[in-house]
């Protein structure tokens, strides 16, 4: 099945510090990946799609400059923590499909977020 | 309301038992239905598709109501293994808007 690769596993960083979260789909191209943040014992929560070659959309209440989304390739997007704060420990995850619509989604697993 | 809802449980069963949870969802024009398992820290995975016909993979069977706007997930002969949290997924027509439920924590005892 399609793979979607996302590192790293787990950081620890300091508040103030900035972070990057990678997502590669290592077997198919992804023109869509989505990006979901997990706090403990909660579902997840879309926090933005990220189209290839254009601006992300970022669902209400995310913010664009905190959360820095890039879709460069067809295979790889990157979300950026700016300036992390303890709040923003969460767990990351992102997906993408392989197809058009109604394909299914195909997980990373997973990014966990400790800020200091 | 909540476009996609799930009791979060925990349901507590015994192992060989039957469980089945619900999910209702809002949109009448939602298109696509998936199951998903997720364990503890883990990325959740894909466990089936729902159709509209209803559709069993061994011991799980899934079902879709449009007319009450539910889906549901019956396990049978359950196993410690199936202790997990089971998301609910629906989509639109376009798959551009994916709505998960909250999750249903299923715990397995011996």
């Amino acid at each position: 099945g399609a793979v979607v690769s996302q590192h790293p596993s787990w950081v620890i960083c300091k508040s103030g510090t900035s972070v990057k979260i990678e997502c590669r789909s290592l077997d198919f191209q992804a023109t869509t990946m989505f990006w979901y943040r997990q706090f403990p014992k909660q579902s997840l929560m879309l926090m933005a799609t990220s189209n290839e070659g254009s601006k992300a959309t970022y669902e209400q209440g995310v913010e664009k400059d905190k959360f820095l989304i890039n879709h460069a390739s067809l295979t790889l997007s990157t979300l950026t923590v700016t300036s992390a704060h303890p709040e923003d420990s969460s767990f990351y995850i992102c997906s993408a499909r392989p197809g058009q619509a109604n394909e299914k989604l195909f997980f990373g697993s997973g990014t966990q977020l400790s800020v200091l | 309301r909540k476009e996609v809802e799930q009791d979060p449980g925990p349901f507590n069963v015994p192992e060989g038992a039957t469980v089945a949870f619900n999910c209702t969802y809002s949109n009448s024009a939602s298109q696509s239905f998936f199951w998903y398992r997720q364990d503890c820290r883990k990325e959740p995975k894909l466990l089936m598709s729902v159709y509209s016909s209803g559709n069993e993979d061994g011991r799980f069977t899934a079902q879709l109501n449009r007319a009450s706007q539910y889906i549901s997930l019956l396990i049978r002969d359950s196993k410690l293994s199936d202790s997990a949290t089971y998301l609910c997924v629906v989509s639109d027509s376009s798959a551009s808007k994916i709505i998960f439920g909250s999750g249903t924590r299923l715990s397995i005892r011996p």
